[in-house]
């Protein structure tokens, strides 16, 4: 596809279950960025990969949280054991190199209940 | 915990009128970009500015940039009702290649 493209774009889980959630960055794209955005407020960093490469997971909130590039293209984050703060928007977000000009998806919505 | 600082939170304009928005940041960058999010949708770059730069102009956009300040605005000329949106500034740290980091965002609306 021409954009960024993030499934499923709605989910909502039960505490203590565990998501997946996926990320088709645009072709070619070297980076890809995954954000968390919380209701008022700007977009969190979580991870960024570089091809396969996960050069930076600082911003993981526990360990709970993973995320993969096996092949360099698509992404999962996935979320262990969800907790009601993991309720949240999480975008991601790929670019031709590094961190300039970030081209985003819609994000996926997660509610936690 | 997020960069930048934008102010005002909010702002209300009509349509014709200019819209400024201003970023504030805390430690040294390599640049600093704005981005637009529609309500439920992702964030669409805008425009961005290197470090060495002062002034930007991408069509009713003008971005400037005061590094000794640390500190950019953006200036939107001529607002429409389609620029009714939230407004970010990220920030791209000089030791952290690659990572970009948000401000809270200006939110604004644009009436007829």
């Amino acid at each position: 596809g021409a954009g960024v493209s993030q499934s499923p774009r709605y989910k909502v889980a039960k505490r203590g279950q565990d998501v997946a959630l996926r990320c088709d960055p645009i072709s070619g794209h070297v980076s890809l960025f995954w954000y968390q955005q919380a209701l008022g407020q700007g977009p969190e960093f979580l991870t960024y990969f570089q091809n396969e490469a996960q050069l930076d997971k600082s911003g993981l909130p526990s360990d709970r949280f993973f995320a993969e590039r096996p092949e360099g293209s698509v992404s999962t984050l996935k979320i262990q054991r969800t907790q009601q703060e993991d309720s949240a928007v999480y975008l991601c977000a790929s670019s031709l190199q590094g961190g300039e000009k970030l081209f985003f998806g819609s994000g996926t919505q997660l509610s936690v209940l | 915990s997020q960069q930048g600082e934008e102010d005002p939170q909010a702002l209300s304009i009509q349509e014709g009128e200019n819209a400024t928005m201003n970023c504030s940041y805390k430690t040294s960058i390599n640049n600093l970009q704005w981005y637009r999010q529609n309500s439920g949708r992702g964030l669409v770059h805008l425009i961005l500015i290197r470090s060495n730069e002062r002034e930007k102009h991408s069509g009713r956009l003008r971005v400037t940039l005061d590094t000794s300040k640390k500190s950019s605005s953006l200036l939107i000329t001529a607002s429409r009702a389609a620029d009714t949106a939230s407004y970010f500034c990220a920030t791209d740290a000089d030791d952290s290649w690659g990572k970009l980091q948000f401000g809270a965002g200006t939110q604004v609306v644009v009436t007829p």
